[in-house]
């Protein structure tokens, strides 16, 4: 597709549960973020992904929560034993990332609910 | 700690009227700063990527300045239209490519 494509774009889970959510970036982008966006509050930065050097993981708010990304390809955010205070929208977004910073484009996000 | 600041955090005016929305951050060394629109439930859609090097960039009815040395830049709508109702967001990138958003300005046109 031509846009950062991310699903679920709805999950409901129970306390406890893990949860995986997917981005697919644009292709060719190389480097690709995740955010956090709570009800009413703005966008917490969660984890970067460049190429392949490390992910900036400075972001994730506990052990719970880790991502992977193979290559400059899809990304999944792992959330385990979920807890009530996760619901919120995450949104993943990806760009060029060319010497220095380029545009970067958003997906439509995922919301979840920890029930 | 890099701070994002945007005022007014609401702002209502009527259609046809020009607005300037405010944003302003704590570290002047950026690479460049990003102006996005955020509708209700959706994701981010970028609007204008004004470089450090840059003072201005335009959008059809947008235009965006950045005065690095004061840490400031604005986001300029023309003509405004019930279209353009969401919350704006400025996003700097400081250096280590994570954009740090502002809280954002939830923008209401009036018929």
């Amino acid at each position: 597709g031509a846009g950062v494509s991310q699903s679920p774009s709805n999950k409901v889970t129970e306390k406890g549960k893990d949860v995986e959510l997917r981005c697919d970036p644009i292709s060719g982008h190389t480097a690709l973020y995740w955010y956090r966006q709570r009800l009413g509050q703005g966008l917490e930065f969660l984890i970067y992904f460049q190429g392949n050097s490390a992910p900036d993981k400075s972001g994730l708010p506990s052990d719970r929560f880790s991502a992977e990304r193979t290559g400059e390809s899809v990304s999944t955010l792992t959330i385990q034993r979920t807890q009530q205070e996760d619901s919120a929208v995450y949104l993943c977004a990806s760009s060029l990332a060319r010497q220095g910073y380029t545009e970067a484009f958003f997906g439509q996000g995922t919301r979840l609910t920890v029930v | 700690k890099q701070e994002v600041t945007q005022i007014p955090a609401a702002l209502s005016v009527p259609e046809g009227e020009n607005l300037v929305l405010n944003c302003s951050f704590t570290d002047s060394a950026i690479y460049n700063l990003q102006w996005f629109r955020q509708d209700p439930g959706k994701g981010l859609t970028s609007l204008l990527l004004i470089q450090s090097s840059q003072r201005e960039q335009t959008s059809g009815r947008l235009n965006a300045s950045l005065d690095k040395s004061s840490g400031r830049s604005t986001l300029y709508i023309a003509a405004s239209q019930p279209g353009d109702s969401a919350t704006y967001l400025c996003a700097p990138n400081f250096g280590n490519e994570k954009l740090t958003f502002g809280t954002g300005t939830r923008l209401t046109i009036i018929p």
